[in-house]
């Protein structure tokens, strides 16, 4: 199974923040990358896929880069309603695997 | 829009087998791959696996042995069971689509149902 290390694993910051989540991944998956936003009590929301493609209505100051083994998401003004876990997932190969999670949180 | 509902016991005892299932409003069961994620209470997302709408599955292999997914394309709903249940399986579990085309991702999900795995 290929293995995704987020980091860091918890971050606190303020609004108006920039903030940048990392995701390494064990063995090369190209671009096949994705990231999600979970708030509590909800399910995970799609926010960029293919490491770089902004899904359909989410704001512009989520993006994400990266290919390979290392992998970056970036919030470059954090507002109140992205306090959240957010997990990176690899779809290059089966059986699919997420990062441990990045909690943010409020300073 | 698709929208995914899942249903099914809040409560299973040790050793049974745990049944859920996905109803699938506003959409073909044809056009995604259809899938079960699950998240204990307080960590992170495991991938359970999916079923395509021609019935071919593909399962993560630490639940292989235990896991079979199956759908009802006259109903619009596919199902998840879980064998020999233990408290380790406690979990969330959520109904999702996985969208292939390239590039894949998970692009809806159910609100997610809660089974505690006790006596």
């Amino acid at each position: 199974d290929i293995q995704l290390t987020q980091s860091p694993s918890f971050l606190s910051a303020s609004v108006g923040d920039r903030v940048t989540i990392t995701c390494r991944a064990s063995q090369g998956i190209s671009s096949y990358l994705a990231w999600y936003q979970q708030k509590p009590g909800k399910a995970p929301k799609l926010l960029i896929y293919a490491a770089s493609t902004l899904q359909s209505g989410v704001p512009s100051r989520f993006s994400g880069s990266g290919s390979g083994t290392e992998f970056t998401l970036t919030i470059s003004s954090l507002q109140p309603e992205d306090f959240a876990t957010y997990y990176c997932q690899q779809l290059n190969t089966y059986p699919r695997t997420f990062g441990q999670g990045t909690k943010v949180e409020i300073k | 829009q698709v929208q995914l509902q899942e249903s099914g016991p809040g409560l299973v005892k040790p050793s049974e087998t745990l049944s859920l299932t996905c109803t699938v409003s506003s959409g073909s069961l044809s056009s995604h791959y259809w899938s079960w994620i699950r998240q204990p209470p307080g960590k992170g997302l495991e991938w359970i696996g999916f079923i395509y709408y021609s019935g071919s599955t593909n399962y993560n292999p630490s639940l292989k042995s235990r896991v079979t997914i199956s759908i009802d394309t006259s109903k619009n709903q596919f199902s998840l069971e879980l064998s020999s249940m233990t408290a380790a399986d406690t979990a969330v579990y959520y109904c999702a689509t996985e969208l292939r085309g390239g590039y894949d991702f998970f692009d809806y999900w159910g609100q997610g149902t809660l089974v505690t795995v006790s006596s």
